[in-house]
């Protein structure tokens, strides 16, 4: 069990560009979330997957962020059109169905300038 | 909607000494999960103890335990023996019967030696 990974650790990028995140779960784990925590802040649900269904989207998914899971296993985060709003640190989590505990990544801390 | 408010940002205690934590949430629903949540400055984040709203009895893990008052809606945190490894942010956190999670804005704990 390596647990969840993350990639990039960390990512500057200017206004204006795109930037995507990966996040590898725990093998055989079907569910994936993905949060956003702004400093001081608890992190804020974004979204969630059960394999490679989006289930649920948050409202702070605005249409510049996008998120796949296309074979189930890893998922992909992407924002469009950087803004300087956009700076924060994105967490990624699994767990299998039969589970409560979410088991969280180390986080791609993102800063746009 | 849900929410979760944790009172106090930041908090310190005596190496061995007792500390508690508080957190109180809002819902109009019955049937939910509690959690406390680490996140030590590596900043991964930790599950510390969780609680089923449906269970009277409180969560006890090791050193932490919880008092889980369900009519007032609040769920606090006691840390027994402080140890300098428990310096860390923490959150509490409230799950639905849908699958997010919602976090408080998380209180820092420091650990005096």
């Amino acid at each position: 069990d390596t647990g969840v990974s993350q990639d990039p650790r960390h990512k500057i990028t200017k206004r204006g560009q795109n930037v995507t995140f990966r996040c590898d779960p725990i093998s055989e784990h079907n569910r994936l979330y993905w949060y956003r925590q702004t400093l001081g802040q608890g992190p804020e649900f974004l979204t969630y997957f059960q394999n490679e269904a989006q289930l649920e989207k948050s409202r702070l998914l605005s249409d510049r962020f996008s998120a796949e899971r296309p074979k189930g296993s890893f998922s992909t985060l992407e924002i469009q059109r950087t803004e300087q709003g956009d700076s924060a640190m994105y967490l990624c989590a699994s767990r299998t169905g039969a589970t409560y505990e979410q088991y969280f990544g180390p986080g791609t801390r993102l800063t746009v300038t | 909607a849900q929410t979760v408010t944790q009172s106090q940002p930041e908090m310190s205690v005596q190496e061995a000494e007792t500390v508690t934590l508080s957190c109180t949430y809002d819902t109009s629903e019955s049937d939910y999960y509690l959690f406390w949540y680490k996140q030590p400055p590596s900043r991964q984040m930790i599950l510390v103890i969780r609680q089923e709203a449906y269970k009277q009895q409180n969560a006890t893990e090791n050193r932490f335990s919880v008092n889980f008052q369900k009519a007032a809606k609040s769920f606090s945190l006691k840390i027994s023996d402080s140890q300098l490894g428990d310096a860390a942010m923490y959150f509490c956190a409230y799950r639905s019967a849908g699958d997010k999670i919602i976090f408080g804005k998380g209180t820092r704990l420091h650990i005096l030696p």
